[in-house]
């Protein structure tokens, strides 16, 4: 079972929205990562857990903000988005650090 | 120049045909190569990874040099459902495992 799920499937939020996007994985994989993906762009890492811990953030602005509640579940808290962050925010877990990575179906947002 | 870099496609093809892509990546310390898939509006899925002795899948081959830094992907008897944009994905290199996309390689298979 390679399955990473995520919720919700579709967003839709208003500049002053806060929400939350939330990404499970149940196959023991120790690395979560968050990767927002553009139209007819490849997926771009924001961020890296390993071990329930922050490894990597890829220079994302503050009104993106990651947590691991454990390591099966990885949230990203969205805050005064602006409209240019619409895209589709993908999760990816992986055995260990930076083995072969598995995506969840993603969440498409749409700021308005 | 870029990191790794596709021919962006599309390629036309018609059903049962074997179309090849290549894909070239600039980071000499990469350890890992992956070609992934992603239909529209759907996430990358793993097509295999790629190793330097070359792996086969059924209709799928993938080669790796590492000498020339080059990484292809050979498709035989193409189907319409292997219509879809293929991804060239390699890890940044030494103490970085993160991974670093191509732009993708459009697939179009017509009957």
């Amino acid at each position: 079972d390679t399955e990473v799920t995520q919720t919700p499937k579709h967003l839709v939020m208003g500049m002053t929205n806060k929400k939350s996007l939330k990404c499970e994985q149940h196959m023991g994989h120790r690395a979560m990562y968050w990767y927002k993906q553009k139209a007819k762009k490849p997926p771009e890492l924001m961020f890296v857990y390993s071990y329930e811990k922050l490894s990597i953030n890829e220079s994302v602005p503050s009104r993106f903000s990651p947590e691991c509640p454990n390591s099966s579940l990885l949230n990203l808290h969205l805050h005064a988005l602006q409209p240019e962050d619409s895209a589709l925010y993908l999760c990816a877990s992986s055995p260990g650090p930076w083995e072969t990575q598995y995506f969840g179906p993603g969440t498409r947002l749409l700021v308005l | 120049r870029k990191e790794v870099e596709q021919d962006p496609g599309p390629f036309n093809v018609p059903e049962g045909a074997t179309v090849a892509f290549n894909c070239t990546y600039s980071n000499s310390a990469s350890q890992s190569f992956f070609w992934y898939r992603q239909d529209c509006r759907k996430e990358p899925k793993l097509l295999m990874s790629v190793y330097s002795s070359g792996n086969e899948d059924g209709r799928f081959t993938a080669q790796l040099n590492r000498a020339s830094q080059y990484i292809s992907l050979l498709i035989r008897d193409s189907k319409l459902s292997d219509s879809a944009t293929y991804l060239c994905v390699v890890t940044a290199g030494g103490s970085q495992g993160n991974l670093i996309f191509g732009k993708g390689t459009k697939l179009s298979v017509k009957p």
